[in-house]
């Protein structure tokens, strides 16, 4: 497997644009995590998900901040209308409820996405 | 509340010297924690878990519940260890498959 698969690597938009981020989890794994990574709030948990359904969006950090994940290989994260203190790098993850890899998260190479 | 903390944003050694980076935790129930590892531009990639009792690239990690921490130590550091380190738990018994990071520590080893 190649891993958790993240695109676009670089997103630079104008604030106001709309941003999709792309993540393409490991095959057989049943839960999917966004986070967001910033030098002054290190890795926050946006949302996550399990089996495809929204557990826990409270990191989420505003309205306009959306997710979803339609089938067990792909999930979007969205930002709608984008603001310069969007600018971090969004990193997605992904683990599997197995008795020997419980709660081992894998990640992907990240989205440094830069908001004009 | 459920919490990790890592005092220092920045730790620097120099080669050679033994390193500790500091995690604290806050959790009612049996936790199960972690460290992770985000070496210059790579990915963020499991360094090691408590469960395991394992040592890897020479770094061990003890639970202390009487102090509530996993502090993270190699005896001789090397320039190769330069990176982010984050510590983090997760909910060793309801299962729900979330982490709960520390604000990640820089580990910075000089020549």
């Amino acid at each position: 497997d190649a891993g958790v698969i993240q695109s676009p690597r670089h997103e630079v938009t104008e604030m106001g644009q709309e941003v999709t981020l792309r993540c393409k989890p490991i095959s057989g794994h049943d839960y999917l995590f966004w986070y967001r990574q910033t030098m002054m709030r290190g890795l926050e948990l946006l949302i996550y998900f399990n089996n495809n359904v929204p557990i826990d969006d409270s990191g989420m950090p505003e309205d306009r901040f959306s997710a979803k994940m339609p089938n067990a290989s792909f999930s979007t994260l969205k930002i709608q209308p984008s603001e310069p203190r969007d600018s971090a790098v969004y990193f997605c993850a992904s683990s599997f409820k197995g008795a020997s890899s419980q709660n081992i998260q894998y990640f992907g190479a990240g989205t440094r996405l830069s908001v004009l | 509340a459920q919490r990790v903390t890592q005092p220092e944003k920045l730790l620097s050694v120099f080669k050679g010297a033994p390193v500790e980076l500091k995690c604290n935790y806050s959790y009612s129930g049996s936790p199960e924690l972690f460290w992770y590892v985000q070496y210059s531009r790579q990915r963020l990639q499991l360094l090691l878990r408590h469960i395991s009792r394992e040592s890897i690239k020479g770094f061990t990690a003890d639970l202390n519940k009487g102090e509530t921490s996993f502090h993270l130590k190699k005896p001789f550091a090397q320039e190769e260890d330069s990176a982010m380190y984050y510590c983090a738990l997760a909910h060793g018994s309801s299962n729900t498959g979330k982490l709960i990071f520390g604000q990640g520590t820089t580990l910075q080893v000089k020549p």
